[in-house]
């Protein structure tokens, strides 16, 4: 296993389309995380998953996102309606841990940056 | 105030320089405490990890915690130019399940 796969690498879109990213965490690593990061800022957190279970979802995030985990293997983010304020560069991340009071860092995929014309 | 705020940069310093990066954190709660790098158009890549106060040193990096003032850093010694990156802090937020991560502070290492 080479470390988080992200698909595609690069997405342009234009505005009002829906559009999917895929996510493929390391094996082993139960935690996965979407987040997104726009230039000059760190990453936002979107969506957490334990598994197949969604745990968390940030209150930031619109209705037009939905991100899936299904077996608890391969994760999906689909965008609805796509907006110019929705380009940005869409990570994926994966940690492992079975103690949630302690945390050990994430691994970062290479990103999905998405363009919405 | 921000969650999470970084010195501003860019900050620039020789190559062979100690560089400094600071980091300042809202939520007492907070129990994990992190530094990544991030090079131009690459995602972040986990580089310090700290849990306890005082100091934690990895090859030429340190990290530093103080949870009583809230602050956490890294200090990168005998700076060379592939150092030459963005360096995001972050904090792991034990009750929900997430990593909050300040804006960066962009370093420059001149040869």
């Amino acid at each position: 296993d080479t470390g988080v796969s992200q698909d595609p690498r690069h997405k342009i879109t234009k505005r009002g389309q829906n559009v999917t990213f895929r996510c493929d965490p390391i094996s082993e690593h139960n935690r996965l995380y979407w987040y997104r990061q726009t230039l000059g800022q760190g990453p936002e957190f979107l969506t957490y998953f334990q598994n197949e279970a969604q745990l968390e979802k940030s209150r930031l995030l619109s209705d037009r996102f939905s991100a899936e985990r299904p077996k608890g293997s391969f994760s999906t983010l689909e965008i609805q309606r796509t907006e110019q304020g929705d380009s940005a560069m869409y990570l994926c991340a994966s940690s492992s841990g079975r103690d949630r009071r302690a945390h050990y860092g994430y691994t970062f995929g290479s990103g999905t940056r998405l363009t919405v014309v | 105030q921000k969650e999470v705020e970084q010195n501003s940069g860019p900050l620039s310093v020789p190559e062979g320089a100690i560089a400094s990066l600071n980091c300042t954190y809202s939520d007492r709660g907070s129990q994990s405490f992190f530094w990544y790098r991030q090079y131009s158009g690459k995602s972040p890549e986990l580089i310090m990890s700290i849990y306890s106060n005082g100091d934690k040193e990895d090859g030429r990096f340190t990290a530093q915690l103080n949870k009583a003032s809230q602050y956490v850093s890294l200090l990168i010694r005998d700076s060379q130019p592939s150092d030459s990156a963005t360096y995001l802090c972050a904090f792991w937020r034990y009750n929900n399940n997430d990593m909050r991560f300040g804006a960066g502070t962009r370093l420059t290492v001149k040869p």
